[in-house]
């Protein structure tokens, strides 16, 4: 592993059901990201951790849970997948925040919730 | 409210220069990013302005100018590579990231 890797590259859901997004990084980054792009919109937050063991909400954290149990790990649960959530996830690391907190990107996750 | 503001689509030449601007209204500024983005894959970094001026790098250069809350990224020989999204992005005195919808480039030979 080198990087960043996302599980799964596609996906396609029913409403109504469970679905986790994997994500895990081998640079050993402190702070992991969970975002969410869609046509004509910048990436938007969804949930974020500054290190293992906690989590932090962003901007559009409703419907959607993550968990810290170590460094490497930081997936993404949808409880119960709604048509709006169909969109391209993408995890992301960074070393620190005081630095340039240059942001490395997995290759992300095409979820279609029909 | 926060918003950052850049130019949906541009057209260029092979071989061109081309400067995309990114305007910005934020609570705070903590640092300008620029990423590029082909078509479906990931962002990569690319920049970071966190000081007035002029940052080079190789064929790309990115310009900050805090008081105007603008800066531009600058693409000098363009390449037929180059046919991408540019996502400017700024952090907010919270340190959260606020991302613009990104420019689409379109080199045309």
């Amino acid at each position: 592993i080198a990087g960043i890797t996302q599980a799964p590259t596609s996906q396609i859901l029913a409403a109504g059901r469970r679905m986790t997004l994997r994500c895990t990084q081998d640079m050993r980054h402190n702070a992991m990201y969970w975002y969410r792009q869609d046509l004509g919109l910048g990436l938007r937050l969804i949930h974020y951790s500054n290190t293992a063991g906690t989590t932090g909400k962003g901007e559009v954290p409703d419907g959607y849970s993550v968990s810290r149990a170590n460094t490497d790990d930081f997936p993404l649960t949808l409880a119960s997948a709604v048509p709006s959530q169909t969109s391209v996830y993408f995890c992301a690391s960074s070393e620190e925040e005081g630095e340039s907190g240059e942001l490395f990107f997995g290759e992300g996750s095409r979820l279609t919730v029909l | 409210g926060q918003n950052i503001d850049q130019p949906t689509e541009m057209t260029a030449t092979e071989g061109a220069i081309v400067q995309i601007n990114c305007t910005y209204q934020t609570s705070g500024f903590n640092g300008l990013f620029w990423y590029q983005q082909h078509a479906g894959e990931a962002p990569t970094f690319l920049s970071y302005n966190v000081l007035d001026g002029l940052e080079e790098k190789g064929r790309f250069s990115s310009f900050l100018s805090r008081s105007k809350g603008y800066s531009y990224l600058l693409l000098k020989e363009l390449q037929m590579k180059d046919s991408a999204s540019y996502l400017c992005a700024v952090r907010d005195g919270n340190y959260q990231l606020i991302w613009g919808a990104g420019t689409k480039l379109i080199i045309k030979p």
